[in-house]
């Protein structure tokens, strides 16, 4: 079974501080997805990361994947309320020929507040 | 483009009632469709993958008599809560797929209450 754990839980923090949040697993992954959730929405994607190292960024926020493809890392800049939500990391991993499904992270609850 | 839908966002229904959940993938042919549970404050957890015309590969520990999938069509999957009790209260989410090595797209997820 993979498990990917998100750290930290939760994080509530000032508008315009950086934050960073963590995504690792014991399991390599062909691909790793960050999403970003609303409450009672379903997730929306922000990145696919595919290569072992890759780094992908939008406006202010900066993807890492680890370079053995076990891990990952988003990392905001000058935090806004706007980007108050739940984050989630997705593992996406082949169990059959081509065929794949994703793992879900433990999830990271942000608020940012003025 | 790559839109997913829903059907309905929220549903409350007494012990005992089958419900029945729709994810219709408008505007492309979804090939495989994901079934999701989530709990308050957690995270997504794969409940069972559809593929079009075959029988859903439940995860483990989901009860496949419970859950009942079909997944009849190329744009349409249903999932059938039988029997619903309180415990299977939750908000559950589908996702559908073009074809592998294709990113996922999400529906909004349907809130479930068993009184």
């Amino acid at each position: 079974t993979q498990l990917l754990e998100q750290s930290p839980q939760f994080l509530s923090i000032q508008e315009g501080e950086n934050l960073t949040v963590y995504c690792n697993s014991s399991s390599v992954f062909s691909s790793l997805q960050w999403y970003r959730q609303e409450p009672g929405e379903g997730p929306v994607l922000l990145v696919t990361v595919v290569t072992g190292g890759e780094v992908k960024k939008l406006k202010r926020l900066t993807f890492q994947f680890g370079d053995a493809r076990k891990d990952s890392s988003l990392h905001i800049t000058a935090a806004q309320p706007g980007d108050t939500g739940l984050y989630l990391c997705a593992g996406e991993f082949v169990y059959r020929g081509t065929a794949s499904k994703l793992t879900f992270g433990t999830g990271t609850r942000l608020q940012v507040t003025l | 483009g790559a839109v997913v839908s829903q059907h309905p966002s929220r549903v409350i229904c007494k012990s005992g009632t089958s419900v029945k959940i729709e994810c219709r993938s408008l505007d492309f042919q979804a090939t495989t469709m994901f079934w999701y549970r989530q709990f308050p404050k957690k995270s997504l957890m794969l409940m069972a993958t559809s593929n079009e015309g075959s029988k859903a590969t439940y995860e483990q520990g989901v009860e496949k008599d419970k859950f009942l999938i079909n997944h009849a069509s190329l744009t349409l999957s249903t999932l059938t809560v039988t029997s619903a009790q309180p415990e299977d209260s939750s908000f559950y989410i589908c996702s559908a797929r073009k074809e592998n090595n294709q990113p996922q797209h999400f529906g909004d997820g349907t809130r479930l209450s068993i009184l």
